[in-house]
């Protein structure tokens, strides 16, 4: 158990529909990146939020967004869902941004299903 | 795009015996990760290793990394049933972001 908590853990959407995925980091991380996982491929990078600010961006369209809250817990916003969103969606929560010894903690990720 | 190319994409073993999976990767790195993920669930970080390490051991686990060949190793010894998973490596560039392969799916045969 990393101690990074996502809600919920399954999801059923409709194309155009907007969802909001939820992360509590672990305790004493500052900082929390987002991964999309399609099926049978790795995690690719969404974005990563530092003390409440965005500190990178992957390949991802506009209507991916996020927010970081004071208490270090995070959100994951997609708007105009299309059927190519479905994915396993993870965060990860680590300290200090990133640098030499980026060590991140997942969750046990979001299953979202879009039909 | 992913960076990281695991080999093989599959491996099939029976309990006991050694499991090696291979990364490649393009460019250079702060560090390289391995992780564990078992049936399409939250990733289980295993062991990193630094650029400037060659070789790392965590129990049952063996970390080799070739900077100049952009390569890693990871070999998992007397292998278990719950070693059943897919592994994953990821590269830190020092972008604020982890870049994984898409994966080794091993199997442990009772």
């Amino acid at each position: 158990e990393t101690g990074v908590t996502q809600s919920p853990t399954h999801l059923i959407k409709t194309r155009g529909q907007q969802v909001t995925l939820r992360c509590s980091s672990q305790s004493g991380h500052n900082t929390v990146s987002w991964y999309q996982q399609a099926l049978g491929q790795g995690p690719q990078f969404i974005f990563q939020y530092y003390r409440e600010e965005e500190n990178g961006r992957g390949n991802f369209p506009p209507r991916f967004s996020g927010l970081q809250f004071p208490n270090y817990s995070s959100e994951l916003n997609v708007n105009a869902l299309e059927l190519d969103d479905s994915a396993l969606y993870l965060c990860a929560s680590s300290l200090e941004g990133g640098g030499a010894y980026n060590e991140q903690f997942f969750g046990p990720g979001t299953r979202l299903t879009v039909l | 795009s992913q960076q990281g190319e695991e080999d093989p994409q599959a491996l099939s073993i029976q309990e006991g015996e050694n499991a090696t999976m291979n990364c490649s990767y393009k460019t250079s790195i702060n560090n390289l990760q391995w992780y564990r993920q078992n049936s399409g669930r939250g990733l289980v970080h295993l062991i990193l290793i630094r650029s400037n390490e060659r070789e790392k051991h965590s129990g049952r686990l063996r970390v080799t990394l070739d900077t100049s060949k952009k390569s890693s190793s990871l070999l998992i010894t007397a292998s278990r049933a719950a070693d059943t998973a897919s592994y994953f490596c990821a590269t830190d560039a020092g972008a604020q972001k982890l870049v994984f392969g898409q994966g080794t799916r091993l199997t442990i045969n009772p």
